[in-house]
């Protein structure tokens, strides 16, 4: 049973727009979601969070959105660049048990010039 | 380099063998964290340690696998009598005390059980 689903395994975008990554999550308890963006040969990395209270959190060119209500969250890149290009996993925490954090699948976006 | 490192990077294993994965976490960091990836899936959380704390060992799937951290730093996971659903890139990561989520993970290794 997947607690964390990202149902788009690719996403293709020209260099310059919008990457929209998508994520659904089952447990209305989580209250605390990540993005980790993962290069080839190399752990994921930290990207952004959010906290159940927000429905909005930006950090330069990346936004995440949450919507408590349809257990949605996503997240806006803006503007795409090469560098981009990576396997994006969405993740769900209960703060208060934070280390067994689930993980979705990862999508893997590519940027194209 | 300052990241968290994992040895070896790949490791072929024969069904029934043990095997043993290797940690350093980023200098400092009281927070570790093991999981693991099968192809196709998220990352599985296996186990925790925090600082003297006693691990969360909740995510560990069977009792073939084991895991220790010596001296607050480097942490050791085994998996013994090794079976070819083991196979998988197993991952470590760190973090500071003031945040409870892993945040610096290193490059994995690769587990294949033939």
């Amino acid at each position: 049973d997947q607690q964390v689903k990202q149902n788009s395994p690719s996403l293709s975008v020209q260099e310059g727009r919008i990457s929209i990554l998508n994520c659904d999550y089952t447990n209305s308890m989580f209250d605390y979601f990540l993005w980790y963006k993962k290069y080839p040969a190399e752990g994921p990395t930290f990207l952004i969070s959010i906290s159940s209270i927000k429905d909005k959190n930006e950090d330069g060119r990346f936004t995440v959105f949450l919507n408590k209500s349809a257990k949605h969250l996503s997240l806006h890149i803006v503007p795409s660049q090469p560098g981009d290009s990576a396997v994006y996993f969405c993740a769900a925490i209960l703060y208060s048990s934070a280390s067994k954090i689930i993980f979705g699948s990862g999508t893997r976006l590519s940027i194209r010039p | 380099g300052a990241g968290v490192s994992q040895s070896p990077s790949n490791k072929v294993t024969e069904k029934g063998k043990d095997v043993e994965l290797r940690c350093d976490p980023i200098s400092g960091h009281t927070a570790l964290y093991w999981y693991r990836q099968s192809l196709g899936q998220g990352l599985e959380f296996l186990i925790y340690f925090q600082g003297n704390s006693a691990p969360d060992k909740s995510g560990l799937p069977s009792d073939r696998f084991s895991a220790e951290r010596t001296g607050g730093s480097v942490s050791t996971l085994t998996i013994q009598r090794t079976q070819q659903e083991d196979s998988a890139v197993y991952l470590c990561a760190s973090s500071t005390d003031g945040n409870p989520t892993p945040r610096y993970f290193g490059p994995g290794t690769r587990l294949l059980v033939l």
